[in-house]
């Protein structure tokens, strides 16, 4: 059955430091990936999202992915953390006639 | 276009009643979600709709829930009767695509007691 994995359940950074957050999957079918950011008492808000061609992809806010395919990995990164960027960050992965399933998030803190 | 648009934001019930949650989607998605987030389980996808039929509602935990979705711009999540274990915070959603961006509202936090 397919699934998402986020390592980190939860992960401190400081200020103007870098972030990557880690995401690994397991589908049949070439995957759909996703990463979705989810401010406190706020719905979800898209970041960036794959589908094929360059596997560097880059998002909203200042954020980038790259997808691994040998490694089954979408992990999420910034180079510049900003206090702003305190949040819930998802997972999603989706394929053709395969359910969308998100991962269990990674809750991020930044400290000034 | 003032978003996907949930109501109420927060339902306080007993149990035993029945609870409606409603969505307004953005107009022209023709793609319709529902999610249930907790704690426990994280994000679940209940059912989604296209063109205003359900399409996959395999994620319903229960007969005690169903939703519809009599027009293109309003859909129902209905609960009957709730239980404390149904307490989560309802999301809806709403895509061009099955596979495109799908915008969400703020959520309905409902709690049972």
């Amino acid at each position: 059955a397919q699934s998402v994995t986020q390592p980190d359940i939860h992960i401190t950074v400081s200020e103007g430091a870098s972030l990557e957050l880690r995401c690994n999957y397991s589908y049949g079918a070439t995957p759909y990936l996703f990463w979705y950011v989810q401010s406190p008492g706020q719905g979800l808000q898209l970041l960036l999202k794959y589908f094929s061609g360059d596997t560097l992809v880059q998002g909203i806010k200042g954020f980038e992915a790259e997808f691994k395919r040998s490694q089954s990995s979408f992990n999420l990164r910034k180079p510049s953390v900003h206090w702003s960027d305190a949040a819930e960050y998802f997972c999603a992965v989706g394929a053709q006639g395969q359910n969308f399933v998100f991962g269990p998030g990674t809750r991020l803190s930044v400290l000034p | 276009d003032a978003g996907v648009i949930q109501s109420p934001r927060h339902e306080v019930t007993e149990m035993g009643q029945e609870v409606t949650l409603r969505c307004k989607p953005i107009s022209g998605h023709d793609y319709l979600f529902w999610y249930r987030q907790t704690m426990m389980r994280g994000l679940e996808l209940l059912i989604y709709f296209n063109n205003n039929v359900p399409i996959d509602d395999s994620g319903m935990p229960e007969d005690r829930f169903s939703a519809k979705m009599p027009n293109a711009s309003f859909s129902t999540l209905k609960i009957q009767p709730s239980e404390p274990r149904d307490s989560a915070v309802y999301f809806c959603a709403s895509s061009l695509g099955v596979w495109t961006e799908a915008f969400f509202g703020q959520g309905t936090r409902l709690t049972v007691v």
